[in-house]
């Protein structure tokens, strides 16, 4: 079945040492979302790839940085985690075409939760 | 206050009942998602609306564009329908998430 898939499931890291998250989808969808969704909340949206053009949310800090070598691969970089990154990640993906003001469902994965020890 | 609201943000329903959940909010959309999460796991989306109404099972969601709310509802509830039930309003290729409503459907 078509799907997004988020690769570890869990990840524990130490304060400060980088760590990769990664998503990938059989979607062949042109849109790719990380979300941060910490412990009672709702997600927040990080950033997303329109095709290859990265959009960076405004509150989203320097740590976070993202890469998306093609369409179905994308990943989140957390360059020197805190305590208060402990959050799950969640990857999403959709089909919105170029220029259209159209709505499209997002489908997400299952989430990579991290620890920061 | 937020843009998306939610109510109730906690319910308990004994199984076999008829559960409604609302969603009001504040700005300009181009459409509306009902998205189901389970405790510790990751986001299923239930519905995409931008008018009228959707029936999926026992799930129904309707949204009043004019009004700007929408509600979801679920009929003949079931324990495995515990979940936690968030609305997302979509603008562009964004979505801005209310603060979900945690179900629990008791036997």
């Amino acid at each position: 079945d078509a799907m997004v898939i988020q690769n570890p499931r869990y990840q524990v890291t130490q304060f400060g040492k980088p760590v990769t998250l990664s998503c990938s989808q059989t979607l062949n969808h042109n849109v790719m979302y990380w979300y941060q969704q910490k412990s009672s909340q709702a997600p927040k949206l990080l950033f997303h790839y329109y095709d290859k053009d990265f959009n960076n949310e405004a509150d989203t800090p320097d740590n976070f940085q993202s890469r998306r070598p093609n369409t179905s691969f994308c990943f989140l970089d957390i360059r020197s985690p805190g305590l208060g990154d402990a959050a799950m990640y969640l990857c999403a993906t959709s089909g919105q075409g170029t220029g259209t003001s159209g709505s499209y469902e997002q489908y997400f994965g299952p989430g990579t939760r991290l620890t920061v020890t | 206050k937020n843009e998306v609201e939610q109510s109730p943000q906690n319910l308990t329903a004994q199984e076999g009942e008829f559960i409604t959940i609302n969603c009001s909010y504040s700005v300009g959309i181009s459409a509306l998602h009902w998205l189901q999460q389970h405790p510790g796991g990751g986001i299923v989306s239930l519905f995409m609306l931008s008018s009228g109404k959707k029936k999926h099972g026992r799930l129904i969601a309707t949204i009043n564009i004019q009004e700007k709310h929408s509600s979801l509802h679920i009929t003949a509830s079931h324990p495995r329908d515990s979940a936690v039930y968030i609305c997302a309003v979509q603008a562009a290729s964004k979505l801005t998430f209310g603060t979900g409503t945690r179900l629990q459907v008791t036997l």
